[in-house]
């Protein structure tokens, strides 16, 4: 699966829109974008995922480059809930396991 | 709600104590994953199955084994617990649909004295 580059670490004021970059530039035509985050020490939670267009759930919206290169996760009005590391990652599903990398902590500030 | 159970959510051991992490899911999902996180750090894969009597290990070097006897369960083992065995330990299944998402249970935390 594809490398995916994010920052380390973002702050976002409450009731603003949270935008989190990911980099991607060495995906493959049959990897989908996802998210997920993790809050404090449970377990990861889906968030979104996506392959070429744009996606929007209950939950954030994902944008996807036109080149598939970079894509960003928009929650639209950040709660203080919403504080967690957030991890995209390239993954062509099937039978690959997913595998994590260190995603950007997001600090939801009052 | 994701029906996948893991138990003991917290365990305290002595040093050489053998243990099992339990991961029940009730989902009928095929696939089944493991993966350690120390506080603060990275999640790990270390053990997954694509099904019944399919184990494989994962990105991560660990001295824990797996079964897979029925769909619905994966046990995770250590025959003898050291103290770098602590760690929080996540498991997670996942269904047939081809992107179909990860479900997660609470997790087991364990601390090896």
């Amino acid at each position: 699966d594809a490398k995916t580059t994010q920052p380390t670490s973002m702050d976002c004021a409450e009731g603003r829109a949270a935008n989190l970059p990911c980099n991607h530039s060495t995906i493959s035509g049959n990897e989908y974008v996802y998210w997920y985050r993790q809050i404090h020490s449970q377990g990861p939670q889906y968030i979104i995922h996506g392959l070429k267009n744009n996606e929007t759930n209950e939950m954030a919206s994902l944008i996807i480059t036109e080149d598939r290169k970079s894509s960003t996760l928009i929650l639209p009005h950040a709660t203080l809930r919403d504080t967690a590391v957030y991890y995209c990652i390239a993954w062509k599903s099937g039978n690959t396991p997913l595998v994590f990398g260190k995603g950007t902590r997001l600090s939801v500030i009052a | 709600e994701a029906d996948i159970y893991q138990t003991p959510r917290y365990l305290v051991i002595g040093t050489g104590k053998k243990i099992t992490l339990e991961c029940s899911q009730t989902m009928g999902h095929d696939k089944m994953y493991w993966y350690q996180q120390d506080p603060g750090m990275e999640l790990h894969l270390i053990h997954y199955s694509y099904g019944v009597n399919s184990t494989e290990k994962g990105d991560l070097s660990s001295e824990s084994t797996v079964s897979r006897i029925r769909t619905e369960h994966f046990p995770l083992t250590l025959e003898s617990a050291r103290p770098s065995h602590t760690s929080q330990y996540l498991c997670a299944s996942r269904g047939l649909v081809p992107t179909g998402e990860l479900f997660f249970g609470e997790g087991s935390r364990l601390t090896v004295l």
